[in-house]
């Protein structure tokens, strides 16, 4: 069974305190993705991960980082989290020459 | 650069009407066009993509052709359900490796 999944699915953090979101994938895609969704702007992306320790800028990289050590898994992390990061955050995987990515459920993220 | 327009922000339809969602586009890249669907508090689901020019492609009722002489992928359905009720996204893989470039979104309202 295809899937992407996500952890935590909820998460509420203090200002300045860092946030590590968990990505995994059981379909071993090269390529894996973070986005960012807020409302009326549809989905941006934040990195690509062509495979292992190749990761490369999206959209609105600033105030983040990612870590990619095994194919299956995708963190994205959040040094000294700011208040305009609260959102909803999307990670998707697909083949690099495929047809469509699939997502995960998403993590709903809230700093205080 | 790779861009996608989705000019309806809302759209608010009656059960059993016809529904046309617009998605233009603009690529110097051969492209490649999908439709994804986003219930609420669900992740985004691939809804369909797109085949050769001018070529109809189908999906649940959902259709959508792609015309690259206006750089267009509308989808349509000929006659709306409550369950349609959704964030429909157009999205566009273009020039960059393994990208999609995501239209800003049109919420479908279907009401009894």
């Amino acid at each position: 069974d295809m899937k992407v999944t996500q952890m935590p699915r909820y998460l509420i953090k203090r200002m300045g305190e860092n946030v590590l979101l968990e990505c995994g994938q059981d379909m071993s895609h090269e390529t894996m993705y973070w986005y960012r969704q807020d409302p009326g702007l549809g989905l941006q992306l934040i990195y690509i991960s062509y495979d292992v320790d190749s990761n490369s800028e999206g959209d609105i990289p600033k105030g983040y980082r990612v870590s990619r050590k095994k194919r299956e898994h995708f963190s994205l992390i959040l040094d000294s989290a700011k208040t305009n990061q609260t959102s909803v955050y999307f990670c998707a995987s697909s083949l690099l020459q495929g047809v469509g990515q699939y997502f995960g459920p998403g993590t709903r993220l809230t700093v205080l | 650069g790779d861009s996608v327009t989705q000019t309806e922000g809302l759209v608010t339809l009656t059960k059993g009407l016809p529904v046309m969602l617009n998605c233009t586009y603009q690529t110097t890249y051969s492209p490649f066009l999908f439709w994804y669907v986003q219930h609420l508090n669900e992740a985004p689901k691939l809804l369909l993509k797109s085949s050769t020019d001018n070529k109809r492609t189908e999906h649940q009722g959902f259709y959508a052709t792609l015309h690259k002489s206006s750089s267009s992928f509308h989808l349509q359905k000929s006659s709306v359900q409550l369950s349609d009720s959704a964030l429909y996204f157009c999205a566009l893989r273009g020039s960059a490796l393994g990208r999609l470039h995501f239209g800003a979104g049109t919420q479908l309202i279907v009401i009894p």
